[in-house]
């Protein structure tokens, strides 16, 4: 079965600190996808990378950035120089393409609750 | 227009009601998805539907009806609810390409309080 943890349940900071939210997950397939999610107060929850199990090149956007390391079945987030408005609810997901590819599941984590303080 | 419109924001609904969310999406997206969030737990996948064909039921009680009448638009017909269904309930839609899949895009949610 499919797992994802996010042990930190809610995190505090001080504007411009850098901040990382862990991700571990479990999966017994071979071919997979990891995702991170942004939930701002107003609900909706927003994309913001994907990554396939074959990809462990870590990537940057901005202020963002990710480590996925296979070996530690990591995929953590880091947010640089965190402002205000990254509070929000951060979700980790995984997902495993099914046969053929159409349609999947994603099996998010609980969430960590970022706080970013002024 | 948001890409994915859920209506109505918030419902309160007594146990013997019967009430229906709604979703669109305006992403011309094939598939489209129920989600329930509740406190401190993990999102729950509720139903799939891609090409307006459920392919997902994933275990949830009889008394959530879902109805895709086409690719724009997802209902989830509520019926004899209990307190513990209260909850955000999200609708998603998502291009299904094959080998990739496409991320979800989601609606703001349906805030569901049972009394």
């Amino acid at each position: 079965a499919q797992k994802v943890t996010q042990a930190q349940t809610e995190i505090s900071v001080v504007e411009k600190e850098d901040v990382t939210l862990d991700c571990v997950y479990e999966t017994r397939d071979t071919t997979y996808y990891l995702f991170w999610y942004k939930q701002p107060p107003s609900g909706e929850l927003v994309f913001l990378i994907r990554r396939n199990s074959f990809d462990e090149q870590n990537e940057i956007s901005g202020r963002y950035s990710w480590n996925f390391q296979k070996s530690t079945s990591s995929f953590n987030f880091t947010i640089t120089a965190s402002q205000v408005v990254d509070s929000a609810v951060y979700f980790c997901a995984l997902s495993d393409p099914r046969g053929g590819g159409s349609n999947y599941k994603l099996t998010f984590g609980k969430g960590t609750l970022l706080t970013v303080n002024p | 227009e948001t890409g994915v419109t859920q209506t109505p924001r918030h419902l309160v609904m007594g146990m013997t009601n019967k009430k229906s969310l709604k979703c669109e999406q305006h992403l011309g997206h094939n598939a489209m998805y129920w989600y329930k969030q509740s406190a401190k737990k993990p999102l729950e996948l509720m139903f799939v539907y891609s090409l307006e064909e459920r392919v997902e039921n994933n275990s949830v009680p009889s008394r959530f009806s879902p109805e895709c009448p086409n690719s724009s638009h997802l209902f989830l017909h509520l019926h004899t609810l209990q307190p513990e269904d209260s909850a955000l309930y999200l609708c998603a839609s998502s291009q299904e390409r094959g080998w990739n899949p496409g991320e979800l895009f989601f609606g703001e949610g349906s805030r569901l309080t049972v009394l």
